[in-house]
């Protein structure tokens, strides 16, 4: 499909061990943002890519997650050493270009990770 | 602090009426705004938009309002359908400023629309 694509859907994992999500944007987009919901939350922003370069990593809780991108398309969001409050959906986001703003975002389906 | 608010986590309305949902801003460095759909185990789905420069964008049964001096905007859905029954989530960003193009997000509204 032409849409934004993650994997895995859903990821149980127990606490302490990493994770990897990946996520696929819809092509020629430039701009490639993280977000995470979770229980009862609205969306909260975690990092923000133009082209491979990350100029806001802001939203990242702490240093066990990191994210990438390669190729100015697919990113991976990486987490650490997982603990039970990392338990949430990871939605990826993919936009014409961020550096003006005002560019609609459109999102995957996310990956629901739960760390038990 | 939160920077967008939807002070309403649900909303009920009778098919064919209409359905406003309302957010509130706080930060006057917001210049466009945005309206997502989001059904259960989806991601977000765009619906609508607005520039700051505009004070009503409207787009067949959907249409945004926004009161830059109140920081309120509105999103009214008429004739609404039980189809639009999702969770609707309302979002802004800053065009300037070093995290240009990431949004800010509300914590939703849940709408159902009986039939």
């Amino acid at each position: 499909g032409a849409g934004v694509s993650q994997s895995p859907s859903n990821k149980v994992t127990e606490k302490g061990k990493d994770v990897e999500l990946r996520c696929d944007p819809i092509s020629g987009h430039t701009a490639l943002y993280w977000y995470r919901q979770s229980l009862g939350q609205g969306l909260e922003f975690l990092i923000y890519f133009q082209g491979n370069s990350a100029p806001d990593k802001s939203g990242l809780p702490s240093d066990r997650f990191s994210a990438e991108r390669t190729g100015g398309s697919v990113s991976t969001l990486t987490i650490q050493r997982t603990q039970q409050e990392d338990s949430a959906v990871y939605l990826c986001a993919s936009s014409l270009g961020g550096l003006a703003g005002g560019y609609e975002q459109y999102f995957g389906p996310g990956t629901r990770l739960t760390v038990t | 602090d939160q920077q967008v608010k939807q002070n309403s986590p649900s909303l009920s309305v009778q098919e064919g009426r209409i359905s406003i949902l309302n957010c509130d801003y706080t930060n006057s460095m917001f210049d466009y705004f945005l309206w997502y759909k989001k059904y259960p185990a989806e991601g977000p789905t765009f619906l609508i938009s607005i520039s700051s420069i505009k004070d009503k964008n409207e787009d067949g049964r959907f249409t945004v309002f926004l009161n830059k001096s109140a920081k309120h905007l509105s999103l009214h859905i008429v004739p609404s359908q039980p189809g639009d029954s999702a969770v609707y989530f309302c979002a802004a960003t800053a065009s300037l400023g070093g995290s240009q193009g990431n949004l800010i997000f509300g914590k939703g509204t849940k709408l159902s629309v009986k039939p």
